[in-house]
């Protein structure tokens, strides 16, 4: 079946822009992460969504970050005003819930460049 | 909370030589383990994982890995590396019970060379 699927896969903007990553998760997965990978800063969860309950933004860097998930299934990470240190690729995942809520499934991930 | 400590970040190693890439954790809480790969320019991959019981773990690919609670390991090994073993591989944890968010190590990237 389809997996993780995330768009665009690569993004160059200039600084000050706003952007846009999007994340469609595997059919069925309750659960979403957007994860932030960087050369500095390695692999760093960003934001949980769970079915209805409320988000986990623990690992959001700034109020710049904001994300939202429609209708319990696609999702959205918006960078405002990019700074330079926002480039990095995003990762996104999905998990079922019950037993298979341990193993996620990522995307292939969109590579973020800001100049 | 809890971190995760991969001590090698660059593994060379020849084809066919058995490899053992080091993972350490620390938490406060009970934790679920992972062990994911990354080839170049793709997402990440499951590689296996700990939950409970046994502790020695197999994995896809001829990988296993084996959680010592009293040492806070995990450790990844493969007795016979593959040219296509060559990749980013990255040691994580969760916390128990519901489905969480992972924190990952910096990860170790191994080099199988002929």
């Amino acid at each position: 079946g389809a997996g993780v699927s995330q768009s665009p896969s690569n993004k160059v903007t200039e600084k000050g822009k706003d952007v846009e990553l999007r994340c469609d998760p595997i059919s069925g997965h309750t659960a979403l992460y957007w994860y932030r990978q960087s050369l500095g800063q390695g692999l760093e969860f960003l934001i949980y969504f769970q079915g209805n309950s409320a988000p986990d933004k623990s690992g959001l860097p700034s109020d710049r970050f904001s994300a939202e998930r429609t209708g319990g299934s696609v999702s959205t990470l918006t960078i405002q005003r990019t700074q330079q240190e926002d480039s990095a690729v995003y990762l996104c995942a999905s998990s079922s819930a019950g037993t298979g809520a341990y193993e996620q499934y990522f995307g292939p991930g969109t590579r973020l460049t800001v100049t | 909370a809890q971190s995760v400590t991969q001590l090698d970040s660059q593994v060379p190693v020849f084809e066919e030589a058995p490899v053992e890439l080091r993972c350490n954790y620390s938490s406060s809480v009970s934790v679920y383990l992972f062990w994911y790969v990354q080839y170049p320019n793709q997402g990440l991959q499951l590689l296996l994982k700990y939950l409970s019981g046994s502790t020695l773990v197999k994995g896809i690919n001829g990988f296993e890995a084996e959680f010592n609670k009293s040492q806070t390991s995990f450790h990844l090994r493969k007795p016979s590396v593959h040219i296509s073993d060559t990749a980013e591989y990255f040691c994580a944890v969760s916390h128990t019970g519901t489905a969480s968010k992972l924190t990952f190590g910096t990860g170790t990237r191994l080099q199988v060379t002929l």
